[in-house]
């Protein structure tokens, strides 16, 4: 069993400030890093894949960095607003396996 | 595009009782879909790898006489837990990769399905 993990297990930030949070996974055979955004009572949604080592994504306020070698992840969210409040879930896939291992999320909560 | 809609989004039913979930891809064909549990602060955890015109794959640990999966065509799947128990009251969503665009095992998901077995 892969070990994913995330932290912190759960934030509460401010609107309007930064705030950013890691996910870690093993780096053997390392093929791609998902990372999803789950807000309550919808489904999750998609925001970044990366593959390669220094991979940087950028989406509006939303980035994302990979260190495959170490294994590990950032999420940042710049100057965060209340619909950023959801569940951050990462997930790894490895070569020769089709199937994602996913962390236990991040659950982020935006204080108006 | 790469909508996965799942049915019902919440079901009750008596132990003992079967419940049938579905996962259908909208908008584009999954020969792969996936199924999985979350349990109450954890991960999501893959159940089973559905596959169309074959037999699911599933996880070490997972009954599949108990969770019956059927992918009878390239956008639906469905998930039968068979003679419910509560302690099979759980989360249960699934997820489905496009056979065509998908990248890096990129899955969509459905807003998943919420069994209560009383």
């Amino acid at each position: 069993i892969l070990n994913v993990e995330q932290s912190p297990q759960s934030l509460h930030v401010q609107e309007g400030d930064s705030t950013n949070f890691t996910c870690s996974f093993p780096s053997s055979n390392f093929y791609a890093l998902h990372w999803y955004r789950w807000e309550t009572a919808k489904s999750p949604e998609a925001l970044f894949v990366m593959t390669l080592n220094g991979d940087e994504k950028k989406k509006g306020r939303i980035s994302a960095t990979l260190n495959t070698k170490e294994g590990y992840s950032y999420l940042y969210i710049k100057g965060s607003q209340p619909e950023d409040s959801a569940t951050y879930l990462c997930a790894p896939g490895y070569f020769g396996n089709e199937k994602l291992t996913f962390g236990t999320g991040t659950r982020l909560t935006i204080i108006p | 595009g790469a909508v996965v809609s799942q049915h019902p989004s919440r079901v009750i039913c008596k132990s003992g009782t079967s419940v049938k979930i579905e996962c259908r891809s909208l908008d584009f064909q999954a020969t792969t879909m996936f199924w999985y549990r979350q349990f109450p602060k954890q991960s999501l955890m893959l159940m089973a790898t559905s596959n169309e015109g074959s037999k699911a794959t599933y996880e070490q640990g997972v009954e599949k006489d108990k969770f019956l999966i059927n992918h009878a065509s390239l956008t639906l799947s469905t998930l039968t837990v068979t003679s419910a128990h509560p302690e099979d009251s759980s989360f249960y969503i699934c997820s489905a990769r496009a056979d065509t665009g998908a990248e890096f095992y990129e899955q969509y998901f459905g807003p998943g399905t919420r069994l209560t077995v009383t």
